[in-house]
């Protein structure tokens, strides 16, 4: 079965903190992964996709295969990025799946 | 501002009533796909569109139909409305894979 899981329900970290918002997936074909983020009161945003190997806000995410993890990370989080952070998996039929997503408050 | 109209931004309705809800994709964006968002459920998959084909389709009701016509804009038509189908009803265009840009969703409360 294709899923997503995000662990985290909530997760708080100092500003100038790192932050890592974990992400698994089950998906037993080639995957697609991405980060999407909800600020408050705003529309959902594509954040980044594991394919494109961006980085996007200073947030970084490695696909491992092994682990079969797309872990969210960035080296020092910032009071704006407190958001509501979902991950989500493309199938091989265009179905995209997102976790139940992970909210990220940044403590000043 | 992602490009993405969805209307009407919210829609009261009784139950067993027939509504439908419209997405106007970003300029030039093949791709639709629609979401169901709610508390206890989450963000869950409906149904993805590409140029007017249905690509995939996930845990969509058999009450629930979509369509995306020749101008890319989409539909989404639910029937037999119950309590539980009361949400947040998003649609997402892309040029590429995956949603990539938001519509400010559709709330829909069944009475």
């Amino acid at each position: 079965a294709q899923r997503v899981t995000q662990p985290e329900k909530l997760l708080s970290v100092f500003k100038g903190a790192p932050v890592e918002l974990k992400c698994n997936y089950s998906y037993s074909g080639s995957p697609e992964l991405f980060w999407y983020v909800q600020y408050s009161r705003q529309r959902l945003q594509l954040l980044l996709r594991h394919i494109s190997r961006e980085s996007i806000k200073g947030f970084t995410a490695d696909l491992n295969k092994g682990e079969t993890s797309f872990h969210l990370k960035k080296p020092f989080a910032q009071e704006e990025d407190s958001a509501m952070y979902y991950c989500a998996l493309k199938t091989s039929y265009d179905k995209v799946i997102f976790g139940p997503g992970t909210s990220l408050s940044v403590i000043p | 501002d992602s490009g993405v109209t969805q209307t009407p931004k919210h829609l009261i309705t009784a139950t067993g009533q027939r509504v439908t809800l419209r997405c106007s994709p970003r300029s030039g964006d093949l791709s639709v796909y629609w979401y169901q968002q709610s508390l206890d459920q989450g963000l869950q998959f409906l149904i993805h569109y590409y140029n007017g084909e249905e690509r995939a389709k996930g845990n969509i009701l058999e009450r629930f139909s979509a369509q995306q016509f020749p101008d890319l804009h989409s539909e989404l038509n639910l029937s037999s409305l119950e309590l539980g189908d009361s949400a947040l009803y998003f649609c997402a265009s892309s040029p590429g894979t995956g949603p990539a840009f938001f519509g400010q969703g559709t709330r829909l409360t069944v009475v």
